[in-house]
C-alpha cells in the first residue's frame, strides 16, 4: 500500500524567507510523485512531479522539489515567499503504470508581510 | 480555453433529493476522475473511468454512480442526499502520469 504523510498542517514564513513543505512517503515499488497547489475556491493545481527521471524537479512559480529515496523523501522548496504563495499544498503518491492517486492531508501555507 | 470544466459551481439542497454534477474535459485524457473535499481539506478518491469502463471504485455509499458517456465526459448522479454529503467534489482528468483538476463544485445539503 501506498501513502504520504505531510509534516505541519500549517506553516508560516516571512516573505522573502525560504519555503520548506515536507512530504514523506511510503511505497513497496519506486513511486511517481506530485506536489499540488490548491488557491482558495480553486481546484489543485500541479506543480511539479517526479517521475523517475531527475531526482530534483523543477516546477511552476519557483517551485523544486527533490526525490530522496534513502530519506523517503519529496519536500517542497522555495527560496523566497511571496505574498501570492498563500494557499494549500498537497503532496501525492501513485504507483507507476497505475491510475490510483493517493494524497496527502495538505499543508497551509501563510506568507507573513 | 477550459480544459477540466464542471457544472454546477455551487449546489444547495436538501436531504432525500437526488441531484448530478457534470464534468467534461478537452484535454484527450482517456482517464477521468472524481474526488472528495471535506471541510478539513481531505482529498480522497471516489471513481475512476479509463475509455468509459470502470477501473477504480473506492468505498462509497452505493447512492453515488458515476456515468461516463464518452471519454470526455464523467457525470456523477447521487440518490437519497444525506447531510453528510456535503464536501466539495472535484472532476480531474489524467494519465498515469499527472491529473488535471476541474475548478471543484461545492454541494451543501440541508
Amino acid at each position: 500500500a501506498q501513502s504520504v504523510t505531510q509534516l505541519g498542517s500549517h506553516v508560516s514564513v516571512s516573505e522573502g524567507a525560504l519555503v520548506l513543505l515536507r512530504c514523506n512517503y511510503s511505497s513497496s515499488v519506486p513511486p511517481y510523485l506530485f506536489w499540488y497547489v490548491q488557491y482558495p475556491n480553486q481546484g489543485l493545481q500541479l506543480l511539479l512531479k517526479y517521475t523517475s527521471a531527475a531526482t530534483l524537479v523543477k516546477g511552476i512559480n519557483g517551485f523544486e522539489a527533490e526525490f530522496k529515496k534513502s530519506e523517503t523523501s519529496f519536500h517542497l522548496t522555495k527560496p523566497s515567499a511571496h505574498m501570492s504563495d498563500a494557499a494549500e499544498y498537497f503532496c501525492a503518491v501513485s504507483r507507476p503504470g497505475t491510475y490510483k492517486y493517493i494524497f496527502g492531508t495538505g499543508t497551509r501555507l501563510k506568507v507573513l508581510a | 480555453d477550459t480544459a477540466v470544466s464542471q457544472t454546477p459551481k455551487y449546489l444547495v439542497t436538501q436531504m432525500g433529493n437526488d441531484k448530478s454534477i457534470k464534468c467534461e474535459q478537452n484535454l484527450g485524457h482517456d482517464t477521468m476522475y472524481w474526488y472528495k473535499q471535506d471541510s478539513k481539506k481531505f482529498l480522497k478518491i471516489m471513481f475512476s473511468y479509463n475509455n468509459k469502463e470502470l477501473i477504480i471504485n473506492e468505498t462509497v455509499p452505493n447512492r453515488f454512480s458515476p456515468k461516463s458517456p464518452d471519454k470526455a465526459h464523467l457525470n456523477l448522479h447521487i440518490n437519497s442526499l444525506e447531510l453528510g454529503d456535503s464536501a466539495v467534489y472535484f472532476c480531474a482528468s489524467g494519465s498515469t502520469y499527472e491529473q488535471y483538476f476541474g475548478p471543484g463544485t461545492r454541494l451543501t445539503v440541508t
